[in-house]
C-alpha cells in the first residue's frame, strides 16, 4: 500500500511564479516530513522539514504546509527558478519508536520551471 | 564535511554473479541507511543500522542481500546472485539519529544493471 502519495507526476511553472507541489499520506504514526530534491544521476537532497507540532516552516523561498487532519502536506516555492527544475519527492517518518527515521517515500513530482 | 560517499557510482554485471557495494557516512552521524530506488519510484527503505547494530530489514531485503557496517563507519551491501530484478539506484543516507528530527542525507546512489 502506497502510504505516500504524490499524485501529480509533473508540474510546469513559469519562471518567477509559485511552484505548489503536493503530498498526502496515509499513516498516522508519520509526524516527521521532509521534501527532497533530485536531480538526474545524483542522491536525493534535502530540502526542507517539519514537524507535526508545527503547521508551517519557512526556509527562504521554500515553505512546506502541514495539514494534520487532512494528512496533507505542500511544499511551495516562491519565486520558482529554472534551476528548481528536478523531481521533487516529500517523505515521511514516525518520530519516535523503534522505527524513528525510516523514511517512506512518495513516487516523486517532476518540476519543470521555464524562464 | 564532505558528504556521504558511494563506490562505485556505476556497476554492470551479470545475472548470477555478485556485487558490493560501499557506504561512508557523514563522520559524526550515527544512523546509516540504505534504499532502493527504481525508474519512476521513490526511494524504498532496504535496511539501516545504528552505529554497528542494523535494527531493522525491509521485506525487500530477500536472502541473498546482506549488510554490514563492521565498527559502526563505512558500510557494504552485497547482493548474491544477482537477478535482473535486482536492477536499481541503491542509495545510501545517513543521519545524527536523533529522535523527532531525523534528516538524512544521501549519498550520489550508486546504480547496478544486471543483465
Amino acid at each position: 500500500d502506497q502510504q505516500v502519495k504524490q499524485n501529480s507526476p509533473s508540474l510546469s511553472v513559469q519562471e518567477g511564479r509559485i511552484s505548489i507541489l503536493n503530498c498526502d499520506y496515509t499513516n498516522s504514526m508519520f509526524d516527521y516530513f521532509l521534501w527532497y530534491k533530485k536531480y538526474p544521476a545524483e542522491g536525493p537532497t534535502f530540502l526542507i522539514s517539519i514537524s507535526s507540532i508545527k503547521d508551517k516552516n519557512e526556509d527562504g523561498r521554500f515553505t512546506v504546509f502541514l495539514n494534520k487532519s487532512a494528512k496533507h502536506l505542500s511544499l511551495h516555492i516562491v519565486p520558482s527558478q529554472p534551476g528548481d527544475s528536478a523531481v521533487y519527492f516529500c517523505a515521511a517518518s514516525p518520530a519516535g519508536g523503534t522505527s524513528y527515521g525510516k523514511l517512506t517515500f512518495g513516487q516523486g513530482t517532476i518540476l519543470t520551471v521555464h524562464p | 564535511d564532505t558528504g556521504v560517499s558511494q563506490d562505485p557510482r556505476h556497476k554492470i554485471t551479470k545475472r548470477g554473479q555478485n556485487v558490493t557495494f560501499r557506504c561512508d557516512p557523514i563522520s559524526e552521524h550515527n544512523r546509516l541507511y540504505w534504499y532502493r530506488q527504481t525508474l519512476g519510484q521513490g526511494p524504498e527503505f532496504l535496511t539501516y543500522f545504528q552505529n554497528e547494530a542494523q535494527l531493522e530489514k525491509s521485506r525487500l531485503l530477500s536472502d541473498r542481500f546482506s549488510a554490514e557496517r563492521p565498527k559502526g563507519s563505512f558500510s557494504t551491501l552485497e547482493i548474491q546472485r544477482t537477478e535482473q530484478g535486482d536492477s536499481a539506484m541503491y542509495l545510501c543516507a545517513s543521519s545524527l539519529g536523533l529522535a523527532g528530527t531525523e534528516t538524512q542525507y544521501f549519498g550520489p546512489g550508486t546504480r547496478l544493471l544486471v543483465l
